[in-house]
Parts: structure tokens; C-alpha cells; sequence
């Protein structure tokens, strides 16, 4: 079993949809990153949390560190958010600074 | 602006050859990663170096080899290439500390071992 697993695996929606991503782990950490992926390979880092709740546009991502479980929510859904979304976990045992990541969601937003 | 660049965004290879993949950062990180990426796998660590000619094996290191002689480039190194290191490889770098911090990713180096 992954130590990260994240849900759906691929997800369709229409433009203006509100979207979940949710992501389990089951291991204790220090923080927790939502990361984007576009075709062709690039990823950029959207979030970094450890508690509560961060927005960022139409982003947002939520944590319960008790529950090992967060989320990623897209409100109002555009054609250009369609990527992967991966979940990331830095655990409090082990090596500093390195990350255990999910396998990702595939997201596909249609007009 | 952080920017981490890779050497070459697609490769070609044969097997049994030697092949670098080399990475450069200009955000003085001390923190740099080698990840390969693979359908279904997700993202794997295979190399971490965090300080000049410091590495630590990842979870998969096995095939591969890595050198730092300057804080700014981290290569990646396939001693003798095969099929099965055909594979989207990835670098990252980030700061070192107590906290978590981001870490910025290359543009990717698809790679095909023939």
C-alpha cells in the first residue's frame, strides 16, 4: 500500500464545475504539497500546509492532520486547469527535505 | 524567479551507452533531487545531494550514479543505459532546513533507451 494515496485517479468535468481532489497518507508529517503538472512535464508547487486551510485565486486546500487527509478544491473549473494534480508528504521520520508523492489525479475540464 | 533547468528536454539513447543528465539551479539551494517518473509509479527519488559532493541514495538508486562538484549543477548518470530506464526524469532543488520548504522542478528530460 502507498504511503500516499490520492482520488480519483482521473477525473472529467465540465467548465464551471467545483472539483475535489482528496489525498490520504498513513504516516505522521510535517507538511503536505499540492503540486500541478501541465503536458509536457513541468510542475510548479500550488500549496504547501501543515494545518488548517490555504486559497490562492480559485484554490484552495484544506488538511485535518488527524484524519492523515486533505484536499484540493477547483472552484469555477477552466479548460486550463486541466492537468495532474499530486500529492506530496514530507513525514516527520526519515530523511529531512525529502517527499513521498502520490500518484496523481488526472484532470480533464471540457467546455 | 527560481528556474532549474535540465540539459536536454528529450533524449535517445542505446543501450550499454553512458548517458548524463545535468541539472542546474540559480536560487543557491542546498537541497537537489534526481526523480524519475513513471505512469501509474508516480514520482521516485533515486538521488538526493544536499551540499557540494553530499549525496544519499533515494529509493531507487540502483543503475545510477550522481555527482555535485558545484552548488548550482546536480547530474544524474547512467552508467550503461537500459530499456528499462526509458522514463521521464525530473530535478528539483530546494532550501535546507528544520520546515518544509518548496521545491522548484525542471522542465523534465524524457528519455528512451533503445
Amino acid at each position: 500500500k502507498n504511503e500516499v494515496e490520492q482520488s480519483p485517479q482521473n477525473l472529467t468535468a465540465q467548465e464551471g464545475e467545483f472539483i475535489t481532489i482528496n489525498c490520504s497518507y498513513s504516516v505522521g508529517i510535517s507538511a503536505l504539497h499540492w503540486l500541478q503538472q501541465h503536458p509536457g512535464g513541468g510542475i510548479v508547487s500550488l500549496f504547501m500546509l501543515s494545518s488548517g486551510k490555504k486559497k490562492h485565486g480559485r484554490l484552495i486546500a484544506t488538511i485535518n492532520i488527524q484524519e492523515k487527509h486533505s484536499s484540493l478544491h477547483i472552484t469555477a473549473s477552466h479548460p486550463r486547469d486541466s492537468a495532474v494534480y499530486i500529492c506530496a508528504v514530507r513525514p516527520l521520520t526519515g530523511t529531512a527535505s525529502k517527499l513521498t508523492f502520490g500518484t496523481g489525479t488526472r484532470l480533464q475540464v471540457t467546455l | 524567479d527560481v528556474k532549474v533547468t535540465q540539459s536536454s528536454r528529450y533524449l535517445v539513447k542505446r543501450t550499454g551507452e553512458k548517458v548524463f543528465l545535468e541539472c542546474v539551479q540559480d536560487m543557491d539551494h542546498e537541497n537537489m533531487f534526481w526523480y524519475r517518473q513513471d505512469p501509474g509509479l508516480g514520482l521516485r527519488l533515486i538521488y538526493f545531494s544536499y551540499d557540494v559532493k553530499m549525496k544519499e541514495k533515494g529509493d531507487i538508486p540502483e543503475g545510477y550514479s550522481v555527482s555535485r562538484e558545484k552548488k548550482e549543477r546536480f547530474s544524474l548518470i547512467l552508467e550503461s543505459a537500459s530499456t528499462n530506464q526509458t522514463s521521464m526524469y525530473l530535478c528539483a532543488s530546494s532550501l535546507e532546513g528544520p520546515s518544509s520548504y518548496e521545491q522548484y522542478f525542471g522542465p523534465g528530460t524524457r528519455l528512451t533507451v533503445t
